[in-house]
């Protein structure tokens, strides 16, 4: 168990839908990171937020967007949803923000599976 | 950009064999390296790391040796277990950024 975790652990939703995955850090961890993994694009790095702030974005689509309360749980939104957002979405979260370098570990929560019908 | 290669899969062996899953990687300046594993259901783990070069990462019994005049960070373990099945990924973040770049991953399945 990594500490991190994510709700729902599924979800089917069709075309056109809009969906909130949601994911907690582990205890103490300010960074929050969003992966997507798909079967053609491989692990995909989409956002990461550092204690509240966006820090770093990836292949992040227009309709996405996520943020990070001052809880320090995090949510990804997608919208307007379509069949090739079917994927696995990781929340993963690391201690946070060294400037330099990047060996920190970051820990992966179980996912939410994604189905767009 | 920086990218991963990891060596083509799935990997099938039978338990008790020797295992070398390849990894090189293209990034300027000196990212730090990882392999994390993914068992079926479940979330990425840390299997190990190494942030410098020459830097041998080592857990479980898998070891990787961080080799830059090789851009390589090849995952080895001497005896492989059923117990090992799972989806193996090379990773790097960049200096001045902590986004992990994935390779594609490697199937793992070890028969008793």
């Amino acid at each position: 168990d990594s500490g991190v975790t994510q709700t729902p652990k599924h979800l089917i939703t069709a075309t056109g839908q809009r969906v909130t995955l949601r994911c907690s850090p582990r205890s103490g961890d300010l960074s929050v990171y969003w992966y997507q993994q798909s079967l053609d694009q491989g692990l995909q790095f989409l956002i990461q937020y550092y204690n509240g702030e966006e820090r770093a974005k990836g292949n992040i689509l227009e309709r996405f967007s996520a943020q990070q309360f001052p809880d320090l749980h995090s949510e990804l939104n997608l919208s307007s949803l379509e069949l090739g957002d079917s994927a696995l979405y990781f929340c993963a979260s690391s201690p946070g923000g060294r400037l330099a370098g990047g060996g920190e570990t970051q820990y992966f929560g179980p996912g939410t599976r994604l189905l767009v019908l | 950009g920086n990218s991963v290669t990891q060596m083509e899969g799935p990997v099938t062996l039978s338990e008790e064999a020797f295992l070398t899953i390849n990894c090189t990687y293209t990034a300027t300046g000196y990212p730090s390296l990882f392999w994390y594993v993914q068992y079926p259901g479940e979330g990425l783990q840390l299997l190990l790391k190494a942030t410098k070069a020459d830097d041998k990462g080592s857990n479980k019994g898998f070891e990787a040796t961080y080799r830059k005049e090789t851009t390589s960070f090849h995952l080895e373990k001497g005896s492989v277990q059923v117990s090992d099945s799972a989806v193996y990924f090379c990773a790097l973040t960049h200096q001045g950024a902590q986004k992990l770049v994935f390779g594609q991953g490697t199937r793992l399945t070890i028969n008793p």
